[in-house]
């Protein structure tokens, strides 16, 4: 069975600091998707990044970067120039081929310090 | 552009009481849509997720159930609340070409 792994329940970074959370995948897939999702205080759940197991290149959106090491399952979210709006509960998921679920992880909590 | 709303927001009911929360989307069709739930603290349990009008897969057993009677609408419901049924109740869609699934506003439900 797939299974998603977020080891850090709890980050925190200073504004305007980089921070990584990590995340790590059990699959036997070759084919999947990995997603960050963001979750503030409001609870509503908001796509960060994707990235495709077939894409060698590592995905970006603006401050937001993955380092994907496929080899070794894992999935990383870089945060640069940490913002006090990034301060939420981050998830980690996969989703493989057709298949139509995703599989979360527990979430790692970060806080943004002014 | 692609909406999807959730309702209630927020609602309390006491224990044995029945429920319905519904989910529709706008923008898109044929989508497959989910219910999740979150308890405090922490991760998402999938509920049930539909591919298509009247069709409904299970993930847990469970007192709840599920109903898609329109293409882009996704009902949850119980016919009597368990304290055990408190919680954030998330809908969610994705369609093609897209592989991600996007998330409802939520419901937070309240069993006393």
């Amino acid at each position: 069975a797939q299974t998603v792994t977020q080891s850090q329940p709890e980050m925190s970074v200073q504004e305007a600091e980089t921070v990584t959370l990590s995340c790590t995948y059990d699959t036997s897939e070759s084919d999947y998707y990995l997603f960050w999702y963001k979750q503030p205080p409001s609870r509503q759940m908001i796509l960060v990044i994707r990235q495709e197991a077939y894409k060698q290149q590592n995905a970006t959106e603006n401050r937001f970067s993955v380092n994907f090491q496929k080899a070794a399952k894992s999935f990383s979210l870089k945060i640069s120039d940490s913002q006090l709006g990034d301060a939420a509960m981050y998830f980690c998921a996969y989703k493989w081929g057709s298949n139509y679920k995703l599989t979360f992880g527990k979430g790692t909590l970060l806080t943004v310090n002014p | 552009s692609q909406t999807i709303h959730q309702w209630p927001a927020t609602l309390v009911q006491p224990v044995g009481s029945p429920l319905s929360l519904e989910c529709t989307v706008e923008g898109t069709s044929n989508p497959n849509l989910y219910w999740y739930r979150q308890a405090a603290g922490r991760g998402l349990q999938l509920l049930f997720y539909s591919v298509g009008i009247g069709q409904i897969s299970s993930e847990v057993p469970q007192n709840l159930s599920a109903s898609r009677p329109q293409d882009r609408q996704f009902i949850l419901s119980s016919k009597k609340l368990l304290l055990s049924d408190s919680g954030f109740y998330l809908c969610a869609w994705n369609a093609l070409p897209y592989n991600e699934q996007f998330f409802g506003p939520g419901t937070r439900l309240t069993v006393l």
